[in-house]
């Protein structure tokens, strides 16, 4: 059975780089069916879409967080990791990774999340 | 940015009864070239993750109790449970990925009369 996992520090410093990594088993993150993504959901809020990666590299990130966000791939351990730049108390949230299908070229549903990891701003 | 809006934001239900949540949709997500409508619904319980009910607009994911349903198409949307159960208490989320960025509705929190 696939399972997501998230890692990371549950605290971050406002200006400092938040840091997480998703751990993929039961599955291959190089499976062309597939692209793998992040959503936050900040406390009492809604869910938004962060960015997704292919097993490629290639990358689609919202335009609210380009220029801070980062997502990358280590195929080698089955891993995709995000980078948010210069965070704030706004940037608090729980942190989902996902599994988001691919077909046509095109994006289709989210099928498989994580746990989720919370992840809080504050000095 | 397609926008998503969902109402009611809440809504209590009695056992056994109807609950109708409704998505709406800033601009058509209905691909003509495979007459598809790029829309999912998620149910979202406290301390999970979210999970996939209805993708698709109308298909069930697998595993997923027939007392859900999903219809519409273009810009409208309903999530139907037919009868709700304890269960069933949750948020729930309609999503569109019909283009980046992907986006998802402000969620209607469900719950027991």
């Amino acid at each position: 059975q696939l399972q997501l996992q998230e890692s990371g520090p549950g605290l971050v410093k406002p200006s400092e780089t938040l840091s997480l990594t998703c751990t993929v088993s039961g599955g291959s993150i190089s499976s062309s069916s597939h692209y793998w993504g992040w959503i936050r959901q900040p406390p009492g809020k809604g869910l938004e879409w962060i960015g997704n990666i292919f097993s490629s590299g290639s990358t689609y990130y919202v335009p609210s967080l380009k220029g801070r966000v980062t997502i990358s791939v280590d195929t080698s351990k089955n891993q995709f990791s995000l980078n948010l730049s210069s965070v704030t108390a706004a940037d608090t949230a729980m942190y989902y990774c996902a599994r988001q299908l691919r077909g046509g070229g095109t994006y289709y549903y989210f099928d498989w999340w994580g746990q989720g990891t919370l992840v809080t701003v504050s000095s | 940015d397609i926008v998503m809006t969902q109402s009611p934001d809440s809504l209590a239900v009695s056992l056994g009864e109807r609950a109708t949540i409704t998505c709406k949709s800033s601009q058509s997500v209905l691909y003509s070239s495979n007459n598809k409508n790029y829309l999912a619904w998620y149910q979202h319980k406290p301390g999970q993750p979210p999970k996939l009910l209805i993708y698709w607009a109308s298909t069930r994911e697998s595993g997923v109790p027939d007392r859900f349903s999903g219809s519409g198409s273009g810009t409208d949307f309903t999530l139907t449970i037919s009868s709700l159960q304890a269960e069933d208490v949750a948020v729930y989320y309609c999503q569109q990925y019909y283009s980046t960025p992907f986006t998802f509705g402000p969620g209607t929190k469900v719950d027991i009369k």
